[in-house]
Formats: structure tokens, sequence, C-alpha cells
């Protein structure tokens, strides 16, 4: 199973919108509504953003927001922020029963 | 509050054997899968396995079956990764999640915090 396909970086000034993409194969993320997002600061464990495609978790601002066309799915985050400056993944449960991760995008507020 | 406790950095040699732990609290433990997450050095998440402590039924990704193996102890509300031989190259952060056992429901909403495994001569 290949790691999903997602920018390497991606940055712009705060109070903009940036856009991640998340691309995989009809067998991940073509083929379920079951693409999720996580956040990673530096040193710290991963944290839900996303689930389903576009669902946000409680607490969970709602200037991050999901959505999919075909087999890429897609992280928008409003009004960036300095503390929305992390690694972003995306994941998706696969027609394997597992689970497979992409490739992580770094986001920089300028 | 529903956590998930790993247990603490290792520091191995190669050959030997090792296993951690990630010990959930705050919520019905047999209720959620647990899935093991490893993260190298510099490097992204990859979905090592995951575990039913229900029934203990497991499911590996292929590029860790035989590599590694994930348990469960239910009656203490315990998962664990294991190895019986170290690499240098299983030097990594290994995560630990919890993922709701209902059908439909494919994220992981809880994360532990983390135990670095180092494996060096």
């Amino acid at each position: 199973q290949s790691a999903l396909t997602q920018p390497a970086s991606v940055s712009g000034s705060p109070g903009q919108s940036i856009t991640i993409s998340c691309t995989g194969t009809s067998s991940d993320v073509g083929g379920y509504n079951y693409v999720s997002w996580y956040q990673q600061h530096p040193g710290k464990a991963p944290k839900l953003m996303i689930y389903d495609v576009s669902n946000r978790p409680s607490g969970v601002s709602d200037r991050f927001s999901g959505s999919k066309s075909g087999n890429t799915a897609s992280l928008t985050i409003s009004g960036l922020q300095a503390e929305d400056e992390a690694d972003y993944y995306c994941s998706s449960y696969t027609s394997s029963s597992s689970y497979v991760f992409g490739t992580g995008t770094k986001v920089t507020a300028l | 509050e529903v956590q998930l406790v790993q247990s603490g950095a290792e520091v191995k040699k190669p050959g030997e054997s090792l296993e951690i732990s990630c010990k959930g609290s705050g919520y019905s433990f047999t209720s959620y899968w647990i899935g093991w997450v490893r993260q190298m050095p510099g490097k992204g998440l990859e979905w090592m396995g995951i575990i039913y402590p229900y029934d203990s039924h497991t499911r590996y990704s292929p590029s860790f079956q035989g590599q590694v193996t994930i348990s469960a102890d239910k009656s203490i509300s315990t998962a664990y990764l294991q190895w019986s031989n170290l690499k240098a190259s299983d030097t990594a952060m290994y995560y630990c999640a919890r993922r709701r056992a209902v059908a439909g429901v494919y994220y992981f909403d809880y994360w532990g915090q983390g135990t670095l495994v180092t494996v060096s001569s």
C-alpha cells in the first residue's frame, strides 16, 4: 500500500486560506468517504482535525474544513494563524481493510 | 477524561527483544480498536496494525506483518507492541491510537503521547 501523496510544504500569510491536497487511488481515497486529517506539532502526538472527509470533531476550529473529489481529498485552513504551523497528514481506510497515511505537509505561516 | 498512556522511552541493542505498552483509561477499553503507528526520525506516519481488545482480533500492515506482534490484555486495559529481534531501522517514535469499534468509523480520535525506541549498538 503506497502512501497517499501530499505536497511537502504549503505556506501562506496570516489571515489567508491555504489548501492541502491528498491524492490516492480508487482503492482508498476514491473508494470510501473515510478520509481523516491529523495535525502534528513538533514533538507532539497527532491530533484529529477532520474525519469522514468533512466532519470536525468537537473543539476543532471551524477554520478547518475538508472535501473530496474523486481520488483527491483536500484540507482547507481559512484565516491562517501562527498556531496552525504544523505538519498535516491525511489518512484513508483502504479496500484491504487497512489504513494508509499521506506523505505529510508542512504548513508555514509567512 | 480519555487517556492513552504509553510506556517510557527505550534504548536497546540490535537483536534484543522489546515490548512497549499503551494503557487506556476514561472509556470502555473493549469498545475501541487500538492501532499502532510508526514515525521514523524526521519522517511521516506509517500504520503498523490494529487490535480489537474485546477478542484480540488483529490486523497488520503487510509492511509490518511478521516484524512485530500486537497484543492486548483487556483485564488491565492495555495494548502492547512487541519485537523479538530489534534492528537499528526500528529506531522511531511509536504511537498508539484508538478507533471506535463501530462499522463506518475509521479514524483515530485519541492518541498516546508516543514511545521513543532507540536501537543502537
